[in-house]
């Protein structure tokens, strides 16, 4: 069946840092591929999105490509803040179906 | 316009009592979930609905869980008894039935079942 798997975290790293989240995905056919973002005590924010391979979502200064080649959505920043300090979930959708496939979460932590 | 509205936000209750979770959709979204999520299983999708329907409960855990979409704007999922390991956060989410589209999130119900 389709799953997402994401970097195992936590991940702290210092503001203004460089930030790369690993996804890959397994999917049959071409899903549609989401990051989501969970602030503290907060539901899921959608953050970006891309529905085709090479694909570039991005938002807020973050972005993350399709790649089908390596089944891949990794999500990136190239300056992190303290505001950016969440749990970040990689999904999928796959293609004629309604339900996300989330990753695991991967909790962020950016100190001053 | 109003996101996906969901009541309550907290809720405390005893194991055994009744717990019911309310979920407004975003007007003219035609698909409607439940998610349940907690620290071991993460993020679990329990039943949606399509235009009222239920489509697939097979995520729902056990005859305690129930979930109605009475009509288009209105849904609960509903926990009897309740039991302490239904503690979890429950996210309501909707979207509107299109490929790629996004499924937008309710701020959750915070359930603790002591």
């Amino acid at each position: 069946g389709d799953s997402v798997t994401q970097m195992e975290g936590p991940v702290t790293l210092s503001e203004e840092a460089f930030l790369t989240i690993n996804c890959t995905y397994t999917a049959t056919g071409y899903p549609s591929l989401f990051w989501y973002v969970q602030y503290p005590g907060e539901g899921l924010q959608l953050l970006l999105k891309a529905t085709k391979a090479d694909d570039k979502g991005s938002n807020k200064g973050f972005e993350a490509t399709y790649r089908k080649e390596t089944t891949s959505f990794h999500l990136e920043k190239g300056s992190v803040q303290v505001s950016d300090s969440a749990v970040y979930f990689c999904a999928l959708l796959s293609r004629g179906a309604q339900k996300l496939v989330f990753g695991q979460g991967t909790r962020l932590t950016i100190n001053p | 316009d109003a996101g996906v509205i969901q009541s309550p936000r907290h809720e405390v209750t005893e194991m055994g009592q009744e717990v019911t979770l309310r979920c407004k959709p975003i007007s003219g979204h035609d698909y409607l979930f439940w998610y349940r999520q907690t620290m071991m299983r993460g993020l679990e999708l329990l039943i949606y609905f399509n235009n009222n329907v239920p489509i697939d409960d097979s995520g729902m855990p056990e005859d305690r869980f129930s979930a109605k979409m009475p009509n288009a704007s209105f849904s609960t999922l509903k926990i009897q008894p309740s039991e302490p390991r239904d503690s979890a956060v429950y996210f309501c989410a909707s979207s509107r039935g299109t490929h790629g589209n996004t499924i937008y999130f309710g701020e959750g119900s915070w359930l603790t079942v002591v």
